[in-house]
């Protein structure tokens, strides 16, 4: 299946700092979600967007939906060491199939 | 709200047997689930979309009839592999899609087959 364009593969960065992973499509989305996965884990929902332009925040977390519908950044400030993980992006495409078509995937090492 | 639970969490099986694992939204209805494959530093790769009361939708690739899926509720779905080889050891992962279109999955299979 598609999968999108995830980055960066891989971020090594010091407690505190903030992190910015973005994921971009050739096709359109209606609705970009965001997960973080723990290793040995499912996947975790953490923002789900649904307009084109939105911005949405949970806790140290902020997500957009791009204008063009085909992009979104995940945004994650005052990064603590239980950020480690890998984040991926998924994406809902408007042609009314069920699924999700996921990034490639963003793994996040915070060094204390 | 909206929780996930998958059983096994793990599961060692000899070659040519059968394995099946169950995956339950919780607290919450699903129409809809589906069924991923995961391999190592890897994404996930759908492997089939369960609707309930209905046939399951194979994506390009994956084999029906080895990978059996049943969504005879619409809490319940099950992932059968039938006559289990060592490439089929893997970490699978079910979704189970709510009203939005949202998907939470379950915590994963890990899968051996020795």
């Amino acid at each position: 299946g598609q999968q999108l364009n995830q980055s960066p593969q891989s971020m090594f960065i010091q407690e505190g700092e903030d992190v910015s992973m973005n994921c971009t499509s050739s096709s359109i989305f209606n609705t970009w979600l965001w997960y973080k996965q723990d290793p040995g884990e499912g996947p975790v929902l953490l923002i789900a967007l649904y307009k084109a332009g939105e911005l949405t925040s949970n806790g140290r977390l902020t997500a957009q939906f791009g204008i063009t519908r085909k992009d979104s950044f995940l945004n994650i400030s005052a990064s603590i060491p239980s950020d480690v993980g890998i984040y991926f992006c998924a994406g809902q495409a408007p042609t009314g199939a069920n699924n999700l078509f996921f990034g490639t995937g963003t793994r996040l090492t915070v060094i204390p | 709200g909206a929780v996930v639970s998958q059983h096994p969490s793990r599961v060692i099986c000899k070659s040519g047997t059968s394995v099946k694992i169950e995956c339950r939204s919780l607290d919450f209805q699903a129409t809809t689930m589906f069924w991923y494959r995961q391999f190592p530093k890897q994404s996930l790769m759908l492997m089939a979309t369960s609707n309930e009361g209905s046939k399951a939708t194979y994506e390009q690739g994956v084999e029906k009839d080895k990978f059996l899926i049943n969504h005879a509720s619409l809490t319940l779905s099950t992932l059968t592999v039938t006559s289990a080889h060592p490439e089929d050891s893997s970490f699978y992962i079910c979704s189970a899609r709510a009203v939005s279109y949202e998907q939470y999955f379950g915590p994963g299979t890990r899968l051996t087959v020795t």
